[in-house]
């Protein structure tokens, strides 16, 4: 099985910052890869698929990069909305691993 | 419009059984790979298993902490996604949600239904 991992694990950051979260494979899933964001008790929303890919109505400041087995998340000018817990999951085998999540939480 | 409605959550004993329902509708769901994921409340998602379309052989691949208790079938005719879950523990206790499975595009989750394993 492909593990996930995710830094940090959480992290504290200001209106207008840049965030940047990175996402590793334990083997090389190529670009299978997607970035989920999740706000407390709501289904989680895809932001981005194909590791770069941003999907249809997310805002701009969110961009994914990278390949084979490490991947990154970044937010240009976080916004108030931006507050919420990130998972990165990997779609190139089953079973379909998603990373333990990063907590963005307001400094 | 996509929807995926979940239905079938409730209050069940350990080693009591469920079945939960996903009903699709806004896309070809006989052609769609469908999945189930689930979440511990306040914890991380944890995928559950998948099947394939039929004409992709409609086969199954579950995760190992659930492989041998669970099943996840679908009827094509009523759109409809199955999971039905037997020798439920109290570490089943989750929100389940179903969703589209597409390794390289957009996929569609629904709402989450709540499972809880409990005496």
């Amino acid at each position: 099985d492909i593990q996930m991992t995710q830094s940090p694990s959480s992290l504290s950051a200001s209106l207008g910052d840049r965030v940047t979260i990175t996402c590793r494979a334990s083997q090389s899933i190529y670009s299978y890869l997607k970035w989920y964001q999740q706000k407390p008790g709501k289904v989680p929303n895809l932001l981005i698929y194909a590791a770069s890919v941003l999907q249809d109505g997310v805002p701009s400041r969110f961009s994914g990069s990278g390949s084979g087995t490490d991947f990154t998340l970044t937010i240009s000018s976080l916004q108030p909305e931006d507050f919420a817990s990130y998972y990165c999951q990997q779609t190139y085998s089953t079973p379909r691993t998603f990373g333990p999540g990063t907590k963005v939480e307001i400094k | 419009e996509v929807q995926l409605v979940e239905s079938g959550g409730g209050l069940v004993k350990p080693g009591g059984s469920l079945r939960l329902s996903c009903v699709a509708s806004g896309f070809p769901f006989n052609n769609a790979w469908m999945t189930w994921v689930r979440q511990v409340p306040g914890k991380g998602l944890e995928w559950v298993g998948l099947i394939k379309s039929k004409t992709h052989g409609g086969t199954t691949d579950y995760a190992a902490p659930v492989k041998g208790r669970i099943t996840i079938s679908r009827d094509d005719s009523k759109n409809t996604l199955y999971l039905e879950m037997n020798s439920l523990k109290m570490e089943d206790t989750a929100v389940y949600y179903c969703a589209t499975d597409c390794r390289d595009c957009v996929d569609y989750w629904g709402q989450g239904t709540l499972v809880t394993v409990s005496s």
